[in-house]
Parts: structure tokens; sequence; C-alpha cells
């Protein structure tokens, strides 16, 4: 079973900020928070992942409390293109294998 | 990021037949891969792991003698759907972590089975 859980779907107006939120409240010490989506009709893309502290790349910041029992991913101005599912992964290793859950369905409204 | 990539990215192919789906990663080395298989409206469900020089380990439900899996090299992982039936029809995905920085997935195979 997935270690997370995120609400099934979300809305957000295109140019504001999308906050994905993501609860793993059973996640241990060396485990890792990831983010993926996937765009309809195409393989999972990697987004950003951290351990303990706030991270933040081209894509997306990733805000992780300071008990790590949740994470928020948060893509800044969302446009059109990040309509998408949503996936918040734990991980231990990078090669470990991945169990999906359902993710969350963000519609960015026009 | 890495490129992982996938061919072909379609098939149609009639019932009872085999179908093969590579999987590469284009500029680096895996020594695990993972199939995954997705259904209309469904996540992304873990089929295998492709391990390069031994078997594959295959998850609860999964059939290794109907969904082949071949680690021939460092690049490429192969899954072969033996005997196709209808209700194999399906998005198959492969992925393949990057030493220095994460797991990245194809593009995805579309097969159809008639």
């Amino acid at each position: 079973d997935a270690k997370t859980t995120q609400p099934t779907s979300m809305d957000c107006a295109e140019g504001r900020a999308a906050n994905l939120p993501c609860n793993h409240s059973t996640i241990s010490g060396n485990e890792y928070v990831y983010w993926y989506r996937q765009i309809h009709s195409q393989g999972p893309q990697y987004i950003i992942h951290g351990l303990k502290n706030n991270e933040t790349n081209e894509m997306a910041s990733l805000i992780i409390t300071e008990d790590r029992k949740s994470s928020t991913l948060i893509l800044p101005h969302a446009t059109l293109r990040d309509t998408a599912v949503y996936y918040c992964i734990v991980l231990m290793n990078r090669d470990d294998k991945i169990i999906f859950g359902k993710g969350t369905r963000l519609h960015i409204l026009p | 990021g890495a490129v992982v990539s996938q061919h072909p990215s379609w098939v149609i192919c009639k019932s009872g037949t085999s179908v093969k789906i590579e999987c590469r990663s284009l500029d680096f080395q895996a020594t695990t891969m993972f199939w995954y298989r997705q259904f209309p409206k469904q996540s992304l469900m873990l089929m295998a792991t492709s391990n390069e020089g031994s078997k594959a380990t295959y998850e609860q439900g999964v059939e290794k003698d109907k969904f082949l899996i071949n680690h021939a090299s460092l690049t490429l992982s192969t899954l072969t759907v033996t005997s196709a039936h209808p209700e194999d029809s399906s998005f198959y995905i492969c992925s393949a972590p990057e030493k220095k920085e994460t797991q990245y997935f194809g593009p995805g195979t579309r097969l159809l089975v008639l």
C-alpha cells in the first residue's frame, strides 16, 4: 500500500500558485519525499524530492513540515500545461520500487 | 534529466500473438528497471522488477510465464506479453533509477489486443 494520502482532486486558476498537500505520517527518518506527475497518456515525470529541508527547482517548491509528517508541493504560477495527476511518494532509496497511490488530479482553470 | 525510451510507443496485435516492448536508458546504466501497467482512469500498478543478469522479480498476482522479462544489458530491458488477449490491452510503462538523481520513467507503450 502507498504510504501517503492525498486529496483526490483540486482546482487552481491559471497564473495562481497551486499548493498540493500530502500526508505521510508514518515516514521514517531516512525516507525521502518524492513528487511525480503524469500528464494524460504520458509516463510519469519527476518534479522534486526532499528529506528534511525545503527544496526548490525550476519546476516547483517542496515544503516539508518540521515533523516530516506532511509536505506541500507548490507550483508557483500554474499554467494549463500543469493539468495532470500528481503523486506524492515516500522512498528510502531512489532505486526502490515505487508503489503509486491514486494521486491528486489537478485541474488548472483558464 | 536522464532519458528513458520505450519502443514501440503503441502496438495493435491479434489475440494469441506475442508482443515485445523495449525499455532503454539512453544516457545512463541501470542494473534495475521496473515495469508497470496502467488501465484507463487507474493508477500505475507495479508488475515486476527487472534485474540485469538475473531473473526478474514479479509482484503478487502477475504471471511470470505470461509477462516475460529479459534484462540482457545495463541499458535494455524487454517485456514480452505472450499469447496476448484483449484483457492485456493496457498502457505499459517502464522506469529506471539513475544513480545520481532519481528514477526516470519511459513515455509508455499502449497495447491494444484485438
